[in-house]
């Protein structure tokens, strides 16, 4: 089945700290895996999309890794601030026809002053 | 650039109305995706739809339904609402596919919907 988890499911830490939240997944074919920034309320916005032969790539103080062979990604932030504190989404597309992406549940992160 | 635009913002309805959603992707993009997000829950994949086709549907009953017109706008309609149907309605839109290409999907604001 194809899934994809995230952990931790939460997680609240000071202004100015780094952080990184985890993915794993077990989707099958895997054409590339995503992650998404999703404030309350708002659709999600990209930070970064990474084919199977990218192991890491970043985008500002978001860096995100990706290991195909043990079908696990993390996105690491660095010096978080307070407009971090959102929903973090990992999301992996099989590609092909149907399109289709498999969304994880999101890690809830909230930056304290 | 204008990004992926809905409509309404909010909506409340009773349980057994219809609703019609609204979504005007990226000028340019041909792809046009609905995803529904429940209260707590990941993103759950509704529709596909490319050049006026539905391409692809998610686990989702009969009765979540949608077309794509020539201007590649779109419209998601759900019948006979129910108390669960309440959430977050996204519309992303992409470039068009390629054969095992898989391109950025943009996500509009989304459609908060609650069913009384």
């Amino acid at each position: 089945k194809n899934q994809v988890e995230q952990s931790p499911q939460s997680l609240i830490i000071l202004e100015g700290k780094n952080c990184t939240l985890q993915c794993n997944y077990t989707v099958s074919p895997f054409s590339n895996l995503r992650w998404y920034k999703q404030d309350t309320g708002r659709g999600p916005v990209s930070l970064t999309i990474m084919t199977f032969s990218e192991n890491t790539k970043s985008n500002g103080r978001y860096t995100a890794t990706l290991d195909a062979d043990t079908k696990q990604s993390s996105l690491h932030i660095t010096a978080s601030q307070l407009s971090d504190s959102a929903s973090y989404i990992c999301v992996v597309s099989g590609g092909g026809a149907t399109n289709k992406l498999i969304f994880g549940t999101g890690t809830l992160l909230a930056v304290q002053p | 650039e204008a990004g992926v635009t809905q409509s309404p913002t909010h909506l409340i309805k009773t349980r057994g109305q219809q609703v019609t959603l609204r979504c005007s992707p990226i000028s340019g993009h041909t792809s046009v995706y609905w995803y529904q997000q429940a209260l707590g829950l990941g993103l759950q994949f509704l529709l596909w739809y490319d050049e006026g086709e539905e391409r692809n549907r998610g686990n989702f009953p009969p009765r979540f339904s949608g077309r794509q017109f020539p201007n590649y706008s779109s419209e998601l309609n759900v019948n006979a609402l129910e108390l669960e149907d309440s959430a977050l309605y996204l519309c992303a839109s992409s470039l068009v596919l390629g054969t095992g290409v898989s391109y950025e999907q943009y996500f509009g604001p989304g459609t908060r919907l609650t069913v009384t």
